[in-house]
């Protein structure tokens, strides 16, 4: 099993909703990652997890809340998000510690913020 | 700061052309070079390549890295309408940490 998943596909939300963007994956990879990423731009990263604990944050806003229960999963809390976050978001992940693999993407969940 | 830059940003060819693409890279404990393909979603992984000056060959698809110069390539030779796509440069640093470069669009006309 080489796949990521992610639930939701699509996701409209308001601007005062709370909304979760999920990941999993169960290829035993210990690092996990969140990107965003815009139309005709390249994924950007948000956030890195490595053997659960949250190692880099890009300086992200905090209305997005990354939140890893346990080894095969990734959440994306979002709370009061605006206009301009709607994006693709893009979830990944990889053998960690660095090992000399690849990162493997889900599909990612096209989230419409209106 | 991490910085991936791909080039050209565009380029349209015609079923059977080769076509190169360039990624160049200043990055902090470099780890690996990674290519990937993205048509609609996800980015789908072609090659990841750690050493200098081997070439990594997949079918029609082949890349190669240069860690003195810091860049790396990838060819795409006898191109098919179906090789029509993004293709992502990315490079592993220290920490798990992947920066993409901007991307190439490929459109391949029949």
């Amino acid at each position: 099993d080489t796949e990521v998943t992610q639930t939701p596909k699509h996701l409209v939300m308001g601007m005062t909703n709370k909304k979760s963007l999920k990941c999993e994956q169960h290829m035993g990879h210990r690092a996990m990652y969140w990107y965003k990423q815009k139309a005709k731009k390249p994924p950007e990263l948000m956030f890195v997890y490595s053997y659960e604990k949250l190692s880099i944050n890009e300086s992200v806003p905090s209305r997005f809340s990354p939140e890893c229960p346990n080894s095969s999963l990734l959440n994306l809390h979002l709370h009061a998000l605006q206009p301009e976050d709607s994006a693709l978001y893009l979830c990944a992940s990889s053998q960690a510690p660095w090992s000399g693999t690849e990162a493997f993407f889900g599909q990612g969940t096209r989230l419409t913020v209106v | 700061e991490d910085k991936v830059v791909q080039s050209p940003l565009s380029l349209v060819v015609h079923e059977g052309d080769t076509v190169t693409l360039n990624c160049s890279y200043e990055v902090t404990n470099f780890r690996s070079l990674l290519w990937y393909k993205q048509e609609k979603k996800a980015p789908t992984f072609l090659f990841m390549l750690t050493s200098s000056g081997i070439e990594k060959k997949s079918g029609r698809l082949s890349s190669i890295l240069d860690k003195k110069e810091l860049f790396s390539i990838l060819n795409i030779t006898a191109t098919q309408t179906g090789d029509s796509a993004v293709y992502l440069c990315a490079v592993e640093a220290a920490g798990n940490k992947l920066t993409f470069g901007g991307g190439t669009r490929v459109l391949v006309k029949p």
